[in-house]
């Protein structure tokens, strides 16, 4: 069963906001949703995480649903350097096949 | 220091050969993961070891066989491999269920 459903790629014009979204329907009550991303062929780096409230750092924001059965990543201001494939994993350790954002000049 | 180091970077092996991946924290953390990545393909859950204990084993073929001699260290042992086998192999660590922290990788080649 797939826990997580997120769109294959998007892209992104630089310097507008990447809305991400991940569906987690199965998300337990206590689990947190985490993001990471992955530029090509280094170690995923993580982004950001919640659990019922919206999240914001120096990277991202995180939007969650009041069911917490979805989720959005937002980069606010998109970057080539933010070219890279975006994982969404709702508490588990498993990776889903994630949305590969690409950054176009 | 938040960092996980992997050694080596890469490595190339024969199907008859015996070679070792080390992976390293020095952040406290007592879960510690395997994964394996072919190209173009999420990170696959190899192995989870949970307080230097085996937690977790996703059915993965015994030429693979990780060992965690303390709670810093993390090492997958190859013997026998296949060329399918050829992927990067990431090492993680968090501290219980949350956050990882992952390594660069190593990029195995099996010829």
């Amino acid at each position: 069963d797939a826990k997580t459903t997120q769109p294959p790629s998007m892209d992104c014009a630089e310097g507008r906001a990447a809305n991400l979204p991940c569906n987690h329907s199965t998300i337990s009550g206590n689990e947190y949703v985490y993001w990471y991303r992955q530029i090509h062929s280094q170690g995923p780096q993580y982004i950001i995480h919640g659990l019922k409230n919206n999240e914001t750092n120096e990277m991202a924001s995180l939007i969650i649903t009041e069911d917490r059965k979805s989720s959005t990543l937002i980069l606010p201001h998109a970057t080539l350097r933010d070219t890279a494939v975006y994982y969404c994993n709702p508490g588990d350790m498993r990776f889903g096949a994630g949305t590969r954002l690409t950054v176009k000049p | 220091d938040t960092e996980v180091t992997q050694t080596p970077k890469h490595l190339v092996m024969g199907m008859t050969n015996k070679k070792s991946l080390k992976c390293e924290q020095h952040m406290g953390h007592r879960a510690m993961y395997w994964y394996k990545q072919k190209a173009k393909k999420p990170p696959e859950l190899m192995f989870v070891y949970s307080y230097e204990k085996l937690s977790i084993n996703e059915s993965v073929p015994s030429r693979f066989s990780p060992e965690c001699p303390n709670s810093s260290l993390l090492n997958l042992h190859l013997h026998a491999l296949q060329p399918e086998d050829s992927a990067l192999y990431l090492c993680a660590s968090s501290q219980d269920t949350g956050r990882q922290f992952f390594g660069p990788g190593t990029r195995l080649t099996v010829l």
